[in-house]
This record gives structure tokens, C-alpha cells and sequence, in this order.
């Protein structure tokens, strides 16, 4: 199984900062990946796929980057609402896997 | 609008079964993948299954393989998911999720959850 490694765990940053979370694959995935936003008791949100597509609805402060192994997620200036936990998910090869997620505090 | 509603979900034994269910609403449920996918209590996402729109192909996570059975019904706009030989780590909250119009990869809609407990 493909292993996705997010980095940080856990990030702490306030209203208006540039937020970078990243994520590793274990292996080559190209640019099959995607990104959730999950708040407490919610469910996760899609935010990007392919990389660096934006969902419908998407704040455009949100985008992604990346090929390969190597993978960011951006937010470019961080708005209170933007308090949740980040998911990465490698859409390459089944079974599909999912980052242990970064959580996002806003300061 | 789409809505996607589990249900299903209860406390079962170690050895035991149990049948989630998701019913769509909001978009035309014969075209689209559908994926199941749980979390456990205080911790990430672990992807499950994926039915395809026509249910000519499943796919499932290895930890399931051989005791979960993923199924859906056009005309109930439900899917299921049949889980036997349950263990205590398959505790976790269960989620249905649509797959994008342009690609089953990626998933855009999700239910609520149902949980799932497995304790003696």
C-alpha cells in the first residue's frame, strides 16, 4: 500500500498568515491526489483533486501543488473558519489511503 | 442537493454482522461511484470500498477483503455495506461518499456517518 506522510501534525498560525502543509507519498503517485477539510464532528469537505484542482465552492485562497511524491497544500491567507483538520488522499492505485491529517489552530 | 444518508450502524460482538446502508438523494444515483469510508474514534481517515456506477467493479481495502460486501440498488438509490467476522478495528465511524462526475477517484459529497461499535 502507497503511504502518505502529512507534515506537520499539527500548526498554529493566525487570521491573514500564508499556512503550507505537506505531504509525502511513499511512492510515485503523479498527480493523483486530493485534499479534505474535516471539522469536528463534520464530515471532510473536498477541497482539491488532481492536485491542484479546486472543488467547486472553494475559497480561491486555497490551492495545491506538487507531482510525484511531494505535495502541498496552501492557504494563502488564513481566515478564522479555516480552523479544521487537513486530509491528503493518494487517488493513484486502490486501496486508496489517506494522510494522518495536520490539524490547523488558528492563534 | 445532494444528500447522502447512512444508516445501520450499532453495537455488535466480536464474530459478529452488521449492514450499513446509504440512500442518495440529489443527483442521478446510476452514474456515479460511490465509496465507503470510516474513521476510527480519534483518528484519521482509512478508506474502505468503492462500488463503480454500473457495479461492474469493486474494490476494497485489504483489512476488509473477504468480510465486508459492498452492493448498491439503482432503484432504491442505496448503497450497502455488508460486514461480517467484525472485530474490535473495525470500530469507527462510517461514512458513504459520492465519487466526482469526472473521475471515481476523488469523493465530493459525504453522509454524516453512522457508527459502528464492535465490543463484547
Amino acid at each position: 500500500d502507497i503511504q502518505m506522510t502529512q507534515s506537520p501534525s499539527f500548526v498554529s498560525a493566525s487570521v491573514g498568515d500564508r499556512v503550507t502543509i505537506t505531504c509525502q507519498a511513499s511512492q510515485g503517485i503523479g498527480s493523483w491526489l486530493a485534499w479534505y477539510q474535516q471539522k469536528p464532528g463534520k464530515a471532510p469537505f473536498l477541497l482539491i483533486y488532481l492536485t491542484s484542482n479546486l472543488q467547486s465552492g472553494v475559497p480561491a485562497r486555497f490551492s495545491g501543488s506538487g507531482s510525484g511524491t511531494q505535495f502541498t497544500l496552501t492557504i494563502s491567507s488564513l481566515q478564522p473558519e479555516d480552523s479544521a483538520k487537513y486530509f491528503c488522499q493518494q487517488a493513484h492505485s486502490f486501496p486508496y489511503t489517506f494522510g494522518q491529517g495536520t490539524q490547523l489552530e488558528i492563534k | 442537493q445532494v444528500h447522502l444518508v447512512e444508516s445501520g450502524g450499532g453495537v455488535a460482538p466480536p464474530g459478529g454482522s452488521l449492514t450499513l446502508s446509504c440512500t442518495a438523494s440529489g443527483f442521478i444515483f446510476s452514474t456515479y461511484a460511490m465509496h465507503w469510508v470510516r474513521q476510527p474514534p480519534g483518528k484519521g481517515l482509512e478508506w474502505v470500498s468503492v462500488i463503480l456506477y454500473d457495479a461492474s467493479k469493486i474494490f476494497y481495502t485489504d483489512a476488509v477483503k473477504g468480510r465486508f460486501t459492498m452492493s448498491r440498488d439503482v432503484s432504491k438509490e442505496t448503497i450497502y455495506l455488508q460486514m461480517d467476522s467484525l472485530s474490535p478495528d473495525d470500530t469507527a465511524v462510517y461514512f458513504c461518499a459520492r465519487a466526482t462526475s469526472s473521475s471515481p477517484r476523488y469523493l465530493d459529497y459525504w453522509g454524516q456517518g453512522t457508527p459502528v461499535t464492535v465490543s463484547s
